[in-house]
């Protein structure tokens, strides 16, 4: 059980495109989703969280406008990287958890390159 | 601030060795830890995770930690280390209420096994 898939798993793209990653729990409807951004070699940096049907809460520093974050249902979560450029190539991983736990489940990543 | 700290950045052992990944936190409360293992590429596994009672966690693989509240540690124990076991070590503590929770991730620490 406890299972979160994302999609892509990796992504190319050219720069000033947008790119939509899903982040979906299947076997569970998952209250909250987490987004993260880990940089090679580093640890994972929280962007964002989202609680199903409201807006999401931005980490302090990230931009909200340029990453996109729509949590529609209980079991999907998308994070659109809006005028993609080659900073923002990076590995981008979701969670997704309860309300009422203290416990996330971690999606596989998405690799993003943008050229 | 919160924070979370892994001192080791990268370890080497040899299989079959023993292993200890310390980590440290900083946190008012009474935290709620987790240890995750990353492969190259992959998302985020759990290890095991700390809530509350016994202060010996059992985890999968062989694993296990001990929660320290005077030295404010909950270091990764495995008595005999498995070439498999080469990956990324990430150490967490999840603060906040549920439902508005977030994990604090450490720097993690790079296993490198020796055959």
């Amino acid at each position: 059980g406890a299972v979160v898939s994302q999609h892509p798993s990796r992504v190319i793209c050219k720069s000033g495109t947008s790119v939509k990653i899903e982040c979906r729990s299947l076997d569970f409807q998952a209250t909250t989703m987490f987004w993260y951004r880990q940089f090679p070699k580093k640890s994972l940096m929280l962007m964002a969280t989202s609680n199903e049907g409201s807006k999401a809460t931005y980490e302090q520093g990230v931009e909200k406008d340029k990453f996109l974050i729509n949590h529609a249902s209980l079991t999907l979560s998308t994070l659109t990287v809006t005028s993609a450029h080659p900073e923002d190539s990076s590995f981008y991983i979701c969670s997704a958890g309860l309300r009422s736990s203290y416990e996330q489940y971690f999606g596989p990543g998405t690799r993003l390159t943008v050229t | 601030a919160q924070s979370v700290t892994q001192p080791d950045i990268h370890i080497t052992v040899s299989e079959g060795a023993s292993l200890e990944l310390r980590c440290n936190y900083s946190y008012g409360a009474t935290p709620y830890l987790f240890w995750y293992v990353q492969s190259p590429g992959q998302g985020l596994q759990l290890l095991l995770k700390y809530f509350s009672g016994d202060t010996l966690v059992q985890g999968i693989k062989g694993f296990e930690a001990e929660f320290k509240r005077s030295q404010s540690s909950f270091n990764l124990r495995k008595p005999s280390v498995h070439w498999s076991d080469a990956a990324e070590y990430f150490c967490a503590v999840g603060k906040g209420a549920s439902g508005t929770y977030k994990y604090i991730f450490g720097t993690g620490t790079r296993l490198k096994v020796l055959a």
